[in-house]
């Protein structure tokens, strides 16, 4: 079974610096997507950034990028000049290719961001 | 367009009573997911319809079950409800329900809390 884990239960970041949120995830696997959702006091879950496992090449979206280590099985988000509204729950998650649309989320990290 | 909308937003019950959640997916969207988020913790899938035929189910108990309508709609219940059942339970939509394509759009939730 896959199993995703995300060590880091906080992280703070002063307004306009960087900070790079940790995952790593198990899975026997050799295609699959990963993704980092946000969940803001609003709760509702947006997508910030998804990599499909096949591309070698890191995702990118405006100030959100990831490290993709296929081997090392991790995941890492990379959020440059943080902004306040940056502020909320990121949680890690993993899909399979194959199979129905089940998203397998780590236990989230919750990012404050310091004005 | 409407995203994904869930109702009711709050709800209290007490132990032993019947819950009914309900969720209206994204217009054209065909897959709809259920997910349970207890406090501190990331989102764990419940259920997967698609086509009003259930596509994919999580490790919960038989007290939990769920359908989908012809409009695509679906409602979660739960029955014998336990202190435990008291979570934020997400709704989520996709076009479709396999394959390499789309994403999970996903709605504010459901607060259940189990007195």
């Amino acid at each position: 079974a896959q199993t995703v884990t995300q060590s880091q239960p906080e992280m703070s970041v002063q307004e306009a610096e960087t900070v790079t949120l940790s995952c790593t995830y198990d899975t026997s696997e050799s295609d699959y997507y990963l993704f980092w959702y946000k969940q803001p006091p609003s709760r509702q879950m947006i997508l910030v950034i998804r990599q499909e496992a096949y591309k070698q090449q890191n995702a990118t979206e405006n100030r959100f990028s990831v490290n993709f280590q296929k081997a090392a099985k991790s995941f890492s988000l990379k959020i440059s000049d943080s902004q306040l509204g940056d502020a909320a729950m990121y949680f890690c998650a993993y899909r399979s290719v194959q199979g129905t649309y089940k998203y397998i989320f780590g236990t989230g990290t919750r990012l404050k961001v310091l004005a | 367009d409407a995203g994904v909308t869930q109702s009711p937003t709050h709800l209290i019950k007490t132990r032993g009573q019947q819950v009914t959640l309900r969720c209206s997916p994204i217009s054209g969207h065909k897959s709809v997911s259920w997910y349970q988020q207890v406090l501190g913790q990331g989102p764990q899938f419940i259920f997967q319809y698609y086509e009003k035929e259930e596509r994919g189910r999580g490790n919960f108990p038989d007290r939990f079950s769920a359908r989908q309508f012809p409009n695509y709609s679906s409602e979660l219940n739960v029955n014998a409800l336990l202190l435990g059942d008291s979570a934020l339970y997400l709704c989520a939509s996709s076009f479709k329900a396999v394959g390499n394509t789309g994403e999970l759009f996903f709605g504010e939730g459901s607060r259940l809390t189990v007195l």
